[in-house]
């Protein structure tokens, strides 16, 4: 199991880049790290994934590190409406672990 | 509209009951899964089904059952030997269990049992 490491909460100015970090030093060759946001009281959302090379698409960009033991999460112009909790996952074959993920907040 | 649903999306039972929680999909998914999260808390994993008539344990499997009759449809049923059932529940699916599929999510039954 590759296990992740996120901190457990981060502020960020509404407008500006928040940038969030994971750490997942166990990582196998074809696991995948996903990114998943949960706004209170709801399902988490999908938000991006990615396998070794950096990604983007209308919510966020991520950023894989060459050996793979982290990533960072951008989004790229934060709203209050992106005040979430969010997860990093490295994905399983069959199954998916969410650990307690970093609580973004983003303040006026 | 292809979704998942859950239903209810609130849920009050006595204690010593067992309950179902109901999780339907229509977006044609072959994975389905149940995760429980307490306050303050990550999602913990109950139950995943890779195809129809298929299951395996999670983390949490104690106290909880669940079938995969149809490929829609996954139900969870809390029992009474559930030690602390009172949590949020959410239901989710994935296109496959190949790990190039994101998982979608349900909006979630949050059970409370007195």
């Amino acid at each position: 199991d590759a296990k992740t490491t996120q901190p457990p909460s981060m502020d960020c100015a509404e407008g500006r880049a928040a940038n969030l970090p994971c750490n997942h030093s166990t990582i196998s060759g074809n696991e995948y790290v996903y990114w998943y946001r949960q706004i209170h009281s709801q399902g988490p959302q999908y938000i991006i994934h990615g396998l070794k090379n950096n990604e983007t698409n209308e919510m966020a960009s991520l950023i894989i590190t060459e050996d793979r033991k982290s990533s960072t999460l951008i989004l790229p112009h934060a709203t209050l409406r992106d005040t979430a909790v969010y997860y990093c996952i490295v994905q399983r074959w069959s199954d998916m672990r969410f650990g307690a993920g970093t609580r973004l907040t983003v303040k006026p | 509209d292809g979704g998942i649903t859950q239903s209810p999306k609130y849920l009050f039972r006595k204690e010593g009951q067992n309950v179902t929680l109901s999780c339907e999909q229509n977006l044609n998914h072959d994975a389905m899964y149940w995760y429980r999260q307490d306050p303050g808390q990550g999602l913990r994993l109950i139950y995943y089904s890779q195809i129809v008539n298929d299951f395996q344990k999670g983390d949490i499997a104690e106290g909880y059952s669940v079938s995969r009759e149809k490929k829609e449809s996954f139900p969870l049923t809390v029992t009474s030997a559930q030690k602390n059932p009172t949590a949020f529940y959410l239901c989710a699916s994935r296109q496959s269990y190949s790990f190039t599929y994101e998982q979608y999510f349900g909006p979630g039954t949050r059970l409370t049992v007195t």
